[in-house]
């Protein structure tokens, strides 16, 4: 099973730019979904956006205008940036996993989180 | 907001049986996955499609689907089992969604 390892800034000013990217490592990025999902403090789960290992994207409508998954498969790695942030978007952020041969495919491996925290 | 729904807190006593149901019309189509969450911790999946456990989830785990319905049955809750639990299917525009999360206490 891949294991998915995050990095990224973790503290953030109203209109800044939220950068954050996912390794995966002992698997391949063919035949999945890539997720960003993130979570407020004491609240539940919020899927972000997802993409393709052929580089297509499905995002959230109510955070469409704001992110961007890319891909980078020499490094076998995603990313999610976010712009403008506000305090709202603080939250625990993980990157997952998602089968892509079914629609009902399972988040089957994750990330250990990421807490980004917005303020000025 | 999810247009899944759960209850918001069920609790259990030790060694007995506890369903956690999940509602929303996506699941007329897609079958539900469900995640069991602890403080501080990444979310792990415990049960996914018609019924099937990842590797390394006990078998007291099962789950079961009727209508706009899903379900999460416990069978001999052990204080292991505390913690929050999330539906994930999808939403009537097909994207992914979860459920609103439901705290699972052993007493």
């Amino acid at each position: 099973q891949a294991q998915l390892q995050q990095w990224g800034a973790g503290l953030l000013k109203p209109s800044e730019t939220l950068s954050l990217t996912c390794g995966v490592y002992d698997g391949s990025l063919s035949g999945y979904f890539w997720s960003w999902i993130r979570q407020p403090p004491g609240k539940g789960l919020e899927w972000i956006g997802e993409i393709h290992h052929s580089g297509s994207t499905n995002y959230n409508p109510s955070l469409k205008s704001r992110i961007t998954i890319t891909l980078d498969t020499s490094k076998n790695q995603f990313s999610l940036r976010l712009s403008p942030v506000t305090a709202a978007d603080t939250a625990v952020y993980y990157c997952a996993r998602e089968g892509a041969n079914s629609s009902s495919s399972p988040f089957d491996s994750w990330g250990q989180g990421s807490p980004v925290s917005v303020s000025s | 907001s999810s247009e899944l729904t759960q209850d918001p807190a069920v609790s259990v006593a030790l060694g007995q049986r506890v369903r956690i149901t999940c509602q929303g019309d996506g699941l007329r189509i897609y079958y539900a996955s469900w995640y069991q969450q602890k403080p501080g911790q990444a979310p792990v999946l415990v049960l996914y499609g018609k019924d099937n456990r990842p590797s390394g989830i006990p078998d007291r785990f099962s789950g079961s689907n009727s209508g706009n319905t899903a379900s999460l049955t416990i069978a001999g809750a052990q204080a292991e089992d505390e913690g929050d639990y999330y539906c994930h299917s999808r939403d009537s525009s097909g994207n992914p969604s979860f459920g609103t999360g439901t705290k699972v206490t052993v007493l």
